[in-house]
């Protein structure tokens, strides 16, 4: 089973309309961490937000915000008030368990445009 | 404060060579990931080094590939004998010592390998 989904592989959004990108993911630790980062056309992976699995409040950072349900196991990322330079791949990764070891396992990313 | 630092950004070889991807993580930081993303897809974990010890190779191909982490000098992922399936973005990234206060995993520009 894939340990982290995202179902839309490409999404289309007029500018300053805000986004919901989906993630859910499969874990059975119940320690945990829920990454977003950004890829644009350049490739560099930009760290955006981060939802600890005890965290009981949803992560904000300005623009971004992680919509954490945990019994449905989905953690979205919503952008809010979208921008041109949004445009980008943005992949959830999740990192599980043990202390020390801080591998990640991504998503296949969600391709989204801003629109003008 | 300098980043995660690799080099070469790009780099182009023929099938059967040798190619070695350097990695210098953030300053201070003792441990090391190394992930590939072949295209279109998302990051898959290969290898998690602290200085002079593989941690967890789990994600290491059984053949060609090895990787470092030595006392002094960047980490070292190395690919012998590479084949057209090889092209992909290397991508190294460094956290700290475990701090959980500190979430982030920084990402290195990564290395776009092609093989011909």
């Amino acid at each position: 089973a894939q340990k982290i989904t995202q179902t839309q592989p490409g999404m289309f959004v007029q500018e300053k309309e805000a986004v919901t990108l989906d993630c859910t993911y499969d874990t059975s630790d119940q320690s945990y961490g829920l990454f977003w980062y950004k890829q644009p056309s350049s490739g560099e992976m930009i760290f955006l937000i981060y939802q600890g699995s005890y965290d009981e409040q949803n992560a904000t950072e300005g623009r971004y915000s992680l919509n954490f349900q945990k019994a449905r196991k989905s953690a979205n990322l919503v952008i809010s008030a979208s921008q041109l330079g949004d445009s980008a791949m943005y992949f959830c990764a999740m990192r599980e368990g043990s202390w020390g070891n801080e591998k990640l396992t991504f998503g296949t990313g969600t391709r989204l445009t801003i629109i003008p | 404060n300098a980043g995660v630092m690799q080099n070469p950004r790009h780099l182009v070889r023929r099938r059967g060579q040798e190619a070695r991807l350097r990695c210098s993580p953030v300053k201070g930081h003792s441990h090391v990931y190394w992930y590939r993303q072949l295209p279109e897809e998302g990051l898959k974990f290969m290898v998690y080094l602290q200085k002079e010890n593989i941690i967890d190779e789990s994600g290491m191909p059984k053949e060609r590939f090895s990787a470092e982490f030595p006392k002094e000098g960047p980490s070292i992922l190395r690919i012998q004998q590479v084949v057209r399936g090889d092209s992909a973005a290397y991508f190294c990234a460094s956290s700290p010592l475990r701090d959980r206060a500190n979430n982030e995993q920084f990402f290195g520009p990564g290395t776009r390998l092609t093989v011909l």
